[in-house]
Order: C-alpha cells, then sequence, then structure tokens
C-alpha cells in the first residue's frame, strides 16, 4: 500500500520557469488537497478537490493550477516560477471532505527552489 | 473563515516529564473536527490524535490525550511521558470540509 506518492522530492527552478508536482494515491479517497509550508508559517492550503471533476481554490491559490481527471491523480502546475514559490509542498488526501473525521495522509513533501 | 492558533512556537520539556501544547480556533461551523499532527525532523506529517466536536469526552491515545473545551474553541495536546521520539513541530488542524493548520509548536524533549 504506497498511500500518497508525491514527485518529486527536490526541484530547483529559474524564475518563469514552469513545472508539475505529481500527487497520487491508491486509498480510494474522494478529497485531495496541496498545502505549501513556509518556516514559521505552518500549512497553507493551495488548492482541494473533492472528487475527480472537482477543484476549488484554497487559501493561496494565485500562481498555481490544479485539475482531477481521475480519482488517483491531482498534480499541481506552477504556470510561471518566482522566488515567492520557494517552499516545501504538500499533497494530502482523505477519504471524505464531510461527515467523516478520516485524517489527511500525507506525501513525503516536495522542496521547490525558485532562483 | 476559520482560523488556528497557536501560541507557543517553541516548548521544551524533560524525558519522562508531561507538556501541554495550546490550540485555539475560531470558527462559525457547529459540525466540525479537530487534529493534531506531529512533523518530526524527517518532514513526514503523522496523526497522533482526532476529536469529534459533537462528542463531549476527551480522545486519548495511550501517552496522547486533549482537552476539548468547544465554548472556549480550545483543543489542548496533553503529552504523558515524554519520550525523546515526540521531538517534533507539533500542528493543531481545524477540518470542516477542508483543513486549516496552526502555524505549530516545536517541541524539544530533553534527555
Amino acid at each position: 500500500n504506497a498511500g500518497v506518492t508525491q514527485t518529486p522530492k527536490f526541484q530547483v527552478l529559474k524564475t518563469g520557469q514552469s513545472m508539475t508536482l505529481q500527487c497520487a494515491q491508491d486509498m480510494n479517497h474522494e478529497y485531495m488537497s496541496w498545502y505549501r509550508q513556509d518556516p514559521g508559517m505552518g500549512l497553507r492550503l493551495i488548492h482541494y478537490s473533492v472528487g475527480a471533476g472537482i477543484t476549488d481554490q484554497g487559501e493561496v491559490p494565485n500562481g498555481y493550477n490544479v485539475s482531477r481527471s481521475t480519482t488517483e491523480d491531482f498534480p499541481l502546475r506552477l504556470l510561471s516560477a518566482a522566488p515567492s514559490q520557494t517552499s516545501v509542498y504538500f499533497c494530502a488526501s482523505s477519504y471524505s471532505a464531510r461527515g467523516n473525521n478520516s485524517p489527511l495522509h500525507f506525501g513525503n513533501g516536495t522542496r521547490l527552489t525558485v532562483t | 473563515a476559520q482560523t488556528v492558533t497557536q501560541s507557543q512556537p517553541e516548548m521544551s520539556v524533560q524525558e519522562a516529564e508531561t507538556v501541554t501544547l495550546s490550540c485555539t480556533y475560531d470558527t462559525s461551523e457547529s459540525n466540525y473536527y479537530l487534529f493534531w499532527y506531529k512533523q518530526p525532523p524527517s518532514r513526514q506529517m503523522i496523526l497522533v490524535i482526532r476529536q469529534e466536536a459533537y462528542k463531549q469526552q476527551n480522545a486519548t491515545e495511550n501517552r496522547f490525550s486533549v482537552n476539548f473545551q468547544k465554548a472556549a474553541k480550545s483543543f489542548s495536546l496533553k503529552i504523558s511521558d515524554s519520550q525523546l521520539g515526540d521531538t517534533a513541530m507539533y500542528f493543531c488542524a481545524f477540518n470542516a470540509g477542508k483543513s486549516t493548520f496552526g502555524d505549530g509548536t516545536t517541541l524539544t524533549v530533553k534527555p
């Protein structure tokens, strides 16, 4: 059981480059989400999805796109990387968004540096 | 919008002693869930304990327990018999459809 698989683990980008962070889960979870973790600021929600074909913005969505074509996959796209996007990114999933006390299952994180 | 506040950026405790981490939240929701997660230096996020808001009984998981005060919107974590492996950053999280996290408390257990 792989859980939540997040790739890559590390990435360095130049300003203006684009890239996609991959996230896949094999637990048939409805809910998937992306967070960024900056020093001293905890985890902030970027985008989330409550099922295939449904996405919504979180607290800090600007500069990021997501899609949810399948239940398993939830990629995060950086359209034009900026130094302010230097952070650690976590993908997380849970069985259901509402009506359930299912906790979030996290990937191992991606450390992204934008120069 | 929900907010979660952890007022203690850093704490330390001697091995085998007890420590309490604070968490308060603000919400207009009536149905929600609360969690504590642990993030050791490995960066992996690990569930410590969960609490349903409709339950009055405080959750307990081995050495970890919570003090949930719904009216005060307070959700503190007590760690008993602290162990060196408890050294980590601890995050309080609120879930009413999407999870909102506090800024974390870095806990150091000293031998």
